[in-house]
């Protein structure tokens, strides 16, 4: 079973624009990871938060986690073509050695 | 590029048959990770193996197998192919066995007919 709820399941914008996804999760982590992944191949690793931090920032990307909420959200600026993707965030529990997958946002960046 | 490989690319298989696929991790990676991807959903986690021995499962039956080498390669072995077993198969290593960014292979497309 998948741990997370990604929001939205689909996503399409313009080139340019801004593009935030959000990810629910039910049960304490230790870290929450979000991957990319294009056209049903391997999974590139973006970024990892840590349960105690709060904001994570690398290169365009920046993301934020509420343990309180048990939610995270990952915000891209200034979309490009070539992010078009399917995006996951991935929960890795206290004394669990596994990735909990959500089911994904699929994004598409329009010219 | 993450340095991990896996092989073949793409697989059909027939209900009933045995399947092995294969990953050959990053050097110094001696924690790998299998996971099943069915079309248009998440990874799902398969099991984990750990200096060559499994530290892990996921709610998959014992038809799903695998080892882990000294050389920093592994394999799942699927036996008695079902149909709903048609997945991409997703290796991913890491350089520890806690708490780490995992890398992930290409991915290997089983498809059960």
């Amino acid at each position: 079973s998948q741990q997370g709820e990604e929001d939205p399941q689909a996503l399409s914008i313009q080139e340019g624009e801004n593009a935030t996804m959000n990810c629910s999760y039910k049960t304490s982590i230790n870290n929450l990871q979000w991957y990319r992944q294009n056209s049903g191949r391997g999974l590139v690793h973006l970024i990892l938060i840590r349960s105690n931090e709060r904001e994570k920032h690398s290169g365009r990307l920046r993301v934020t986690l509420d343990t309180s909420k048990k939610s995270s959200s990952l915000l891209i600026t200034a979309s490009r073509a070539a992010d078009t993707a399917s995006y996951f965030c991935a929960t890795e529990a206290s004394g669990a050695q596994k990735l909990v997958f959500g089911q994904g946002t699929r994004l598409t960046i329009n010219p | 590029e993450t340095g991990v490989t896996q092989s073949p690319t793409h697989l059909i298989k027939t209900r009933g048959q045995q399947v092995t696929l294969r990953c050959s991790s990053q050097s110094g990676h001696n924690t790998v990770s299998w996971y099943q991807q069915a079309l248009g959903q998440g990874p799902q986690f398969i099991f984990q193996y750990y200096r060559e021995e499994e530290n892990g499962r996921g709610n998959f039956p014992p038809r799903f197998s695998g080892l882990q080498f000294p050389n920093y390669s592994s394999e799942l072995n699927v036996n008695a192919l079902e149909l709903d077993d048609s997945a991409l198969y997703l290796c991913a290593s890491t350089p520890g066995h806690i708490y780490n960014e995992q890398f992930f292979g290409p991915g290997t497309r089983l498809t059960v007919l």
